[in-house]
């Protein structure tokens, strides 16, 4: 079965530098949440979006932003950044909640490895 | 808010014996709950999760879990061991009535060490 793509797996940058990290998910899922998990952390909520407008925003920084697009990706930009931004990034989907309103399950990609050196 | 909260950071257990995880939730409503594991730099894979109906729930490789409302525990167990459930274990949360895009809430994760 098609799981959640992410790219990259792995990133490293310098301080102030930019980073994209990309999201695709499952086929027929339109609801996507972006985790951060620091190391040995458990992952927090960043930001999530559904039918391409955010729906819900957690810990996410101010020099964070991301989008959702036609295809359903979504994009995690992440300007200046500093050492404490060296993470797992798990993007996950879940497909649309039903009429009833109740929260679908999440699928987890395998995350992108960002280290800011 | 809901949170979570997850008993013993390390847990290690012998190869064959029981395995016990212990979760225990806060939440004004009756909560979605799941079991993600999480292999060494990989990502997190769902064991198991408790939306409504029964109360034990079974999942992948043997595991289950029951929901205790009374006790607002969550607990993971499996009867016996294996070498490859080494791994770190993490319990979420989330609130099933927005209607939209709801956040897990995770907890602090239980690393599950198997001896010989």
């Amino acid at each position: 079965a098609a799981g959640v793509i992410q790219s990259p797996r792995h990133l490293i940058k310098e301080k102030r530098e930019t980073a994209t990290l990309k999201c695709y998910p499952i086929p027929r899922h339109d609801t996507v949440y972006w985790y951060q998990q620091g190391p040995g952390q458990d992952p927090q909520f960043l930001i999530s979006f559904y039918e391409k407008m955010q729906s819900d925003k957690g810990s996410i920084p101010d020099r964070f932003s991301a989008q959702q697009f036609s295809d359903y990706h979504s994009e995690l930009n992440m300007s200046s950044l500093e050492l404490g931004d060296s993470a797992l990034y798990f993007c996950a989907s879940s497909p649309s909640p039903p009429t009833s309103g109740y929260q679908e399950t999440q699928y987890f990609g395998p995350g992108t490895r960002l280290l800011v050196l | 808010a809901q949170s979570v909260t997850q008993l013993g950071s390390h847990v290690s257990v012998s190869e064959g014996a029981l395995v016990l995880l212990r979760c225990n939730y806060s939440s004004s409503v009756p909560p979605y709950l799941f079991w993600y594991v999480q292999y060494p730099n990989q990502g997190l894979q769902l064991l198991l999760k408790y939306t409504t109906g029964a109360t034990l729930v079974k999942g992948i490789n043997g595991f289950e879990a029951e929901f205790k409302k009374s006790e607002t525990s969550f607990h993971l167990t499996k009867p016996s061991a294996h070498m490859s459930d080494a791994a770190e274990y993490f319990c979420a949360v989330s609130d099933p009535f927005t209607g939209t895009a709801s956040k897990l809430t995770f907890g602090t994760g239980t690393r599950l060490q198997v001896t010989l």
